[in-house]
This record gives structure tokens, sequence and C-alpha cells, in this order.
């Protein structure tokens, strides 16, 4: 039972452009939000987390939207530049955060020049 | 400060033997997770620790058990090694147990042949 999925393996974005990362879950215990980001060979490295009280929060180029009627979340990253290639994973928990992180499968994001 | 270390970084065993993997969270965090990444699957939780004490398990056989030590160092153990189990083994650390603010490491590349 795969409760937070990504369902886009891959995404291919031009330098400069918007990148759209999307995220849904089906657990309505969730209520905290987070996005990794991993290259390879490394372990993944937090980017930005949202709470259910929530339905935006920005940091610098990284933006996360929560719509909990949909049970979506997505990021913006804008503009996008060759060091976000990578593979981002969603991640969810409950109770604000204090129970084991559930993630997504991930999405490969390449930036093309 | 030093970030979390995960020893080795590559194995490669044989199937049925067994095999310990380490880690050694940052300096002052007593919480400490771990997941496996396989392709396709993102991270699946195996289990978490807090003082010395297994707080949350995923689900994972009996073949996979863990502990922490009281200087907040974890090992996880997998015995009867089947080809399946090769992966991205991820170890993190937090002050203490929530969603968030976890640290990872770079991971032990297990493969089983």
């Amino acid at each position: 039972d795969q409760q937070v999925k990504q369902n886009s393996p891959s995404l291919s974005v031009q330098e400069g452009r918007i990148s759209i990362l999307n995220c849904d879950y089906t657990n309505s215990m969730f209520d905290y939000f987070l996005w990794y980001k991993k290259y390879p060979a490394e372990g993944p490295t937090f980017l930005i987390s949202i709470s259910s009280i929530k339905d935006k929060n920005e940091d610098g180029r990284f933006t996360v939207f929560l719509n909990k009627s949909a049970k979506h979340l997505s990021l913006h990253i804008v503009p996008s530049q060759p060091g976000d290639s990578a593979v981002y994973f969603c991640a969810a928990s409950g109770v604000q955060g204090a129970q084991k992180l559930v993630f997504g499968q991930g999405t490969r994001l390449t930036i093309n020049p | 400060k030093a970030g979390v270390t995960q020893t080795p970084r590559y194995l490669i065993k044989t199937r049925g033997q067994q095999v310990t993997l380490s880690c050694s969270p940052i300096s002052g965090h007593r919480s400490v997770s771990w997941y496996q990444q396989t392709p396709g699957q993102g991270l699946q939780f195996l289990f978490e620790y807090f003082s010395e004490t297994q707080r949350n398990k995923g689900n994972f056989p009996g073949r996979f058990s863990g502990r922490q030590f009281s200087n907040s160092r974890s090992e996880m153990n997998v015995s009867t090694l089947e080809l399946g189990d090769s992966a991205l083994y991820l170890c993190a650390s937090s002050e203490r147990p929530t969603g968030g603010g976890y640290t990872f490491g770079s991971g032990t590349r297990l493969t089983v042949v």
C-alpha cells in the first residue's frame, strides 16, 4: 500500500523555466510534508517542509503547495538551474512530524541547458 | 560538526550470509532511523531507535533487525540474505524522534550475489 505516490518517475525542464514536481498521498492522518533532494552516491538532503495548517511555504527558489482536499502537494522550483538536477522525494508524517516518515518513489529531475 | 557516518560504503555478500551495517549519528542526536532504497520503491522505512529503544518498525521480515547503543550509534543486521535485499541502506539521525529534521548519511550499498 503506497501511501505517498510520485507518479512521474522523471521530468525534464529547460534551464530558467519552472519545474513542478507532484506528490499525492492517501492517508488523511498525515499532517506534515517534506521534500528531500538526492544526488547519486549521497544521502537525501532536506529541502523544504509544510504543515497541514498552511497551504503554501516558500524558501528562496523553492515553494511547496499543499491541497488538503485533494491530498496533493507540489514543489515548484523557479528558476530551474543545472544544479537542481537530482532525484526529489516527497515524504509525509503524522502528529506534526512526530511519526515516521513515509516516502514516495522519487522523481528524477533533469535541467537542460 | 561531522555528519552522519555509515560504514561500510559498499558491500558484496552471497545469498544466505548475514551482514551488519553501522551508523554513527551526528553528535548530540539520539534518534536514528534506517531506510531501504530500491529502484522504483523509494525509501522504505525499516526502524527507528531513540535512547536505545526501538520506537517504530516498518513492514520488513524478521531477518531485518537493529539496535542502538548508549552512545547513540546504531547497527542493523540482515540475516539469511536474499537477492532482493540488494539496495542502498540509509541511516538518518535527529535530535529527537520527529518526522522532519532528519540528516541522512550517504548510505551503504549492499549487493547480494
